[in-house]
């Protein structure tokens, strides 16, 4: 059974600081994971995904996140933070050979960009 | 890229009514789409998921009766709540799994349900 921990409900940070958001999987096969941005009254986007392929993975607006299979984490980084990045973020898994398989998504952090 | 276009994007309504919520896929085929449902703070919970042609599978604690899917072709699945009561005000969230590729989620932009 695959499961997400996403550790710090909410997280502040200064503009032009660095983005950490920690997420660890539980997972009985190889997964693939996720990390989506939601913004207020809005669906979810996603920022990156891993496939199976490069470990440190990189997505849109300036995101990357590495899968660490010995620490089962799949951390999102930003070197520096912008206004527009304060959102909600979910961490998902989902796994690998399944069929119509649905994500499992990780409580949430919700990001605080402090000018 | 592919698309998910939900709709309504808000809703009230009154006690005791329904609402239905659809979910089309634009430019491809959704032979799966699941269902969320997303409390204020709180992440997305999978309500169901739907396959087209065949009935959707709830997920444990999902009152079938009450939140009705129906996915009648591959560009459409809709999600009925009966009668409806202020606790079922939440925001839902589809989302579309692309025909052949394991990893296209896709999500609409969700709906915000009010129940007065």
């Amino acid at each position: 059974a695959q499961s997400v921990t996403q550790l710090g409900s909410h997280v502040s940070v200064s503009e032009g600081a660095l983005v950490l958001l920690r997420c660890n999987y539980s997972s009985s096969v190889p997964p693939y994971l996720f990390w989506y941005v939601q913004y207020p009254n809005q669906g979810l986007q996603l920022l990156l995904k891993y496939t199976s392929a490069a470990t440190l993975v990189k997505g849109i607006n300036g995101f990357e996140a590495e899968f660490k299979k010995s620490e089962t984490s799949f951390h999102l980084t930003k070197p520096s933070a912008h206004m527009s990045d304060a959102a909600e973020y979910f961490c998902a898994v989902s796994e690998i050979f399944a069929g119509a398989n649905n994500l499992f998504f990780g409580t949430g952090t919700r990001l605080t960009v402090i000018p | 890229g592919a698309v998910v276009s939900q709709h309504p994007s808000r809703v009230i309504c009154k006690s005791g009514t329904s609402v239905k919520i659809e979910c089309r896929s634009l430019d491809f085929q959704a032979t799966t789409m699941f269902w969320y449902r997303q409390f204020p703070k709180q992440s997305l919970m999978l309500m169901a998921t739907s396959n087209e042609g065949s009935k959707a599978t709830y997920e444990q604690g999902v009152e079938k009766d009450k939140f009705l899917i129906n996915h009648a072709s591959l560009t459409l699945s809709t999600l009925t709540v009966t009668s409806a009561h202020p606790e079922d005000s939440s925001f839902y969230i589809c989302s579309a799994r692309l025909t052949g590729e394991w990893d296209g989620y896709t999500f609409g932009s969700g709906t915000r349900l009010t129940v007065v």
